[in-house]
């Protein structure tokens, strides 16, 4: 069974920094698309950073310069290094996997709360 | 990247069927068949609906259906059910980024 269990999340001030993980089971982190999207308090979805297979890297223009994706293939697991934090940055964020052959995010995560505040 | 345009709410009776719209530009929507459509319920995260335009993945009910049509594309429920009511949003692939969402609809079961 396909799991996506993400840690890390807390209250955190402004310009601090704060690592997301996403523990994967069922499938290997590695061989896939993994992706971070995030999700402000009562707004809609934003897709944040994804890493593809061959481990290649994106980032959405407003965490660019500011945040990294990463994985541990030992650990089958995806991280968000987060830098520079802002208040904007407040959030649920969520771990997410394209299966192999699909442009689509098919398994997610039941999210982490960030919450950057002074 | 500038998101996907849907209506805020959308409503309608038990049985009835609904459609939630998604408008783009040629360099999402209209240009790849790479659209999306997640149900989000509150407190939850969201579910993968239709992928592909059109395809439903396992377990999805054969009463949520999608389409497109140049730049926009289209989520249907047909006989809605209390348990509809929730958050939809559609995505898209795009040219300058592997995704972008729509603004999200809250359907309503009356």
């Amino acid at each position: 069974e396909v799991q996506l269990v993400e840690t890390g999340g807390g209250l955190i001030q402004p310009g601090g920094s704060l690592r997301l993980s996403c523990a994967a089971s069922g499938f290997t982190v590695s061989d896939n698309y993994m992706s971070w999207v995030r999700q402000a308090p009562g707004k809609g979805l934003e897709w944040v950073s994804v890493i593809h297979s061959a481990g290649n890297t994106f980032y959405a223009d407003s965490v660019k310069g500011r945040f990294t994706i990463s994985r541990d293939i030992s650990e089958n697991t995806l991280f968000l290094q987060m830098n520079s934090l802002r208040a904007e940055d407040t959030a649920v964020y969520y771990c997410a996997r394209a299966s192999p052959g699909l442009i689509t995010l098919n398994y997610w995560g039941q999210g982490t709360l960030v919450t950057v505040s002074s | 990247q500038s998101a996907l345009t849907q209506p805020a709410s959308v409503s309608g009776s038990p049985g009835q069927s609904i459609t939630i719209s998604c408008t783009g530009t040629s360099s999402d929507v209209g240009g790849y068949t790479f659209v999306s459509w997640y149900q989000q319920h509150p407190g939850k995260a969201p579910k993968l609906m239709i992928y592909d335009v059109s395809n439903r993945p396992s377990g999805v009910s054969n009463r949520f259906s999608g389409s497109k049509s140049g730049n926009t594309a289209s989520l249907t429920i047909s006989g809605l059910q209390a348990e509809d009511e929730a958050d939809y949003y559609c995505s898209s692939f795009t040219s300058s980024s592997p995704w972008v969402f729509g603004t999200g609809t809250r359907v309503t079961v009356l």
